[in-house]
C-alpha cells in the first residue's frame, strides 16, 4: 500500500518569511496529492491540492509542486501570518480507478509563525 | 463543497458501554468513510462506508468493534461498541466525490 513521509515534524518561522513542507509517497499510481490544514480543535481542512498532470499550483499565497519522477510534492507558503501557525497533512490518493479511493496521510507539521 | 454534520461533537462515556455516532451530509456523495485522529496524531482510515452494503474495515478494525451503516447517499453511522479507554479519541466523518474529500466537525469521545 500507499506510504507518504513528511517532514519536517516542526517548523517555526518568523512572520513575513516563507516555509516550506515536503512529503515523498511510495506508490507511483498515486495521482492525487491534497494537502490539509488543521487548526487546534477544529476539523482539517482542505486548502490546496494538485493532481499528477500538473508540476505546480498557486492560490494566493500559497502553492504546491510535484516532482512525480522523484515521488515528491511540496507545500509553499509565503508571506507567512500568525493565522498560518496550524498543523499540515499532506495526503496521496490513486484515483484512477484500480486503487482504493483511499486517502493516506503524512503524520504532519506543526507549523508555528511567530510574530 | 458539502456541508457535513456530525453528533454528537462530544461525549463522556463508561467502559464497557457504546456510543453510535451520525455524521449528515447536505447533498449526496459517492464516498463516505470514518476516521479516528488520536491527540498530536495523523487521521488514521477505520472503514469506508458502502451504501447498502458491508463497510469496508482497514487493518485493525474489525465489524464487531465499529459497526458502521450507511442507508443512503447522505447520512452514515459509526458505532464503538464495548469501550474501553483507549478508544478515548477523535472521530471524523469524511465524504468524497471525485478528487476532493471533506472532513466533519469531529467527535471527541471520553472513554472513563
Amino acid at each position: 500500500g500507499e506510504n507518504v513521509e513528511q517532514h519536517p515534524s516542526t517548523l517555526s518561522v518568523q512572520e513575513g518569511d516563507s516555509a516550506v513542507i515536503k512529503c515523498t509517497y511510495s506508490d507511483s499510481a498515486s495521482n492525487y496529492f491534497p494537502w490539509y490544514k488543521q487548526e487546534l480543535g477544529k476539523r482539517p481542512q482542505l486548502i490546496i491540492d494538485i493532481r499528477s498532470n500538473v508540476g505546480e499550483k498557486k492560490d494566493q499565497r500559497i502553492a504546491v509542486t510535484l516532482n512525480k519522477t522523484a515521488k515528491h510534492f511540496s507545500l509553499h507558503i509565503t508571506e507567512t501570518q500568525p493565522e498560518d501557525s496550524a498543523v499540515y497533512f499532506c495526503a496521496a490518493k490513486d484515483y484512477s480507478g484500480a486503487g482504493s479511493y483511499q486517502l493516506t496521510f503524512g503524520k504532519g507539521t506543526k507549523l508555528s509563525v511567530i510574530p | 463543497s458539502a456541508v457535513i454534520s456530525q453528533k454528537p461533537s462530544r461525549d463522556i462515556c463508561q467502559r464497557g458501554t457504546s456510543l453510535t455516532i451520525q455524521c449528515q451530509v447536505d447533498s449526496q456523495v459517492t464516498m463516505m468513510f470514518w476516521y479516528r485522529q488520536q491527540p498530536g496524531q495523523s487521521l488514521t482510515l477505520i472503514a469506508t462506508a458502502n451504501q447498502g452494503s458491508e463497510a469496508t474495515y482497514e487493518s485493525g478494525f474489525v465489524i464487531d468493534k465499529f459497526p458502521i451503516s450507511r442507508p443512503n447517499l447522505t447520512f452514515s453511522t459509526l458505532t464503538v461498541s464495548n469501550m474501553s479507554p483507549e478508544d478515548s479519541s477523535i472521530y471524523l466523518c469524511s465524504v468524497a466525490d471525485f478528487y476532493e474529500q471533506y472532513f466533519g466537525p469531529g467527535t471527541r469521545l471520553t472513554v472513563t
